[in-house]
C-alpha cells in the first residue's frame, strides 16, 4: 500500500465505549499528525509525533490518548467520548523538516458519538 | 502569530465559470511556506501546490493558477473554466518556522460547480 491509510473510515460509538483509531503510512515518513475536523471549523491539529516521541499536545482532553509504536503506525484511543467529539479525524504524515509537499493525509475517519 | 483567512465560507458556481478563492495569510517569519490543499468528498486531503515566502512568481498548472502576492499577505487560487469534479473543499494553509514546521490551515472554502 502506498500513502496514508485510516481505518476505520466510519465509527459510532456510544459515550462509554472505548476505541481506537489506527494510521499506518508506508512513505518512509518520520513524522505523523492527528488532526481534528469539526463541522465548519478550521483543522484542529490535536498530536504531533516525530521519531515516536510526542512533541506537541494541543490542550487535547484526556479522553483522547494517543499512541506511535513506530515511524509507521499512529493510533488514537478513545474512551468515554462527548456527543461534541463526533468530528473527521485526519492522520497525516511528513518528512521532519521537509516540507516538498507539506503533509501526507489519509482519508479520516468519520466518528459518531451517541 | 500564524493564521490563515479564507472569507469565502462557500462559493456556488456554473460549470465553465472561472472562480477565484482567496487566502490571506499572517506571519512574523520571513521564511514561509504556503500550501494549497483540495478535500474532495472522499476526505482526504490532496496536495496541490506549495510556495515558498521567496518566490513570488504566479503558477499556472492546467485550468489552475496561483497568485502568491507578498505585499498583500494573499495567496490566492484561481479554477478557470470549472468543472463539476472542482467540486470540493479547498483549504489553504501555512507553514512556519516560528510554528515549529507545523501546518495551520484555514477555515476552508466549499466549492460546488453545478452543472
Amino acid at each position: 500500500e502506498t500513502g496514508v491509510t485510516q481505518t476505520p473510515r466510519h465509527l459510532v460509538m456510544g459515550m462509554t465505549n472505548k476505541k481506537s483509531l489506527k494510521c499506518e503510512q508506508h512513505l518512509g515518513h518520520n513524522a505523523m499528525y492527528w488532526y481534528k475536523q469539526s463541522a465548519k471549523k478550521p483543522l484542529e491539529l490535536m498530536f504531533v509525533y516525530n521519531f515516536k516521541e510526542q512533541t506537541e499536545n494541543n490542550s487535547v482532553p484526556s479522553r483522547f490518548s494517543p499512541e506511535c509504536p513506530n515511524s509507521s503506525h499512529l493510533f488514537l484511543h478513545l474512551h468515554t467520548l462527548q456527543p461534541e467529539d463526533s468530528a473527521l479525524y485526519l492522520c497525516a504524515s511528513s518528512q521532519w523538516g521537509m516540507d516538498l509537499y507539506g503533509y501526507t493525509f489519509g482519508s479520516g475517519t468519520r466518528l459518531t458519538v451517541v | 502569530a500564524q493564521k490563515v483567512t479564507q472569507a469565502q465560507t462557500e462559493i456556488s458556481v456554473v460549470e465553465k465559470e472561472d472562480v477565484t478563492l482567496d487566502c490571506v495569510y499572517e506571519t512574523r517569519d520571513t521564511t514561509y511556506y504556503l500550501f494549497w490543499y483540495k478535500q474532495p468528498p472522499s476526505g482526504e486531503l490532496v496536495f496541490l501546490i506549495r510556495r515558498n515566502s521567496f518566490d513570488e512568481q504566479n503558477e499556472i498548472s492546467g485550468r489552475y493558477s496561483w497568485n502568491f502576492q507578498k505585499s498583500t499577505s494573499s495567496f490566492n487560487f484561481t479554477i478557470t473554466a470549472s468543472q463539476v469534479v472542482d467540486s470540493a473543499v479547498y483549504f489553504c494553509a501555512l507553514r512556519t518556522y516560528e510554528y515549529g514546521n507545523k501546518l495551520v490551515f484555514g477555515a476552508g472554502t466549499i466549492l460546488r460547480v453545478k452543472s
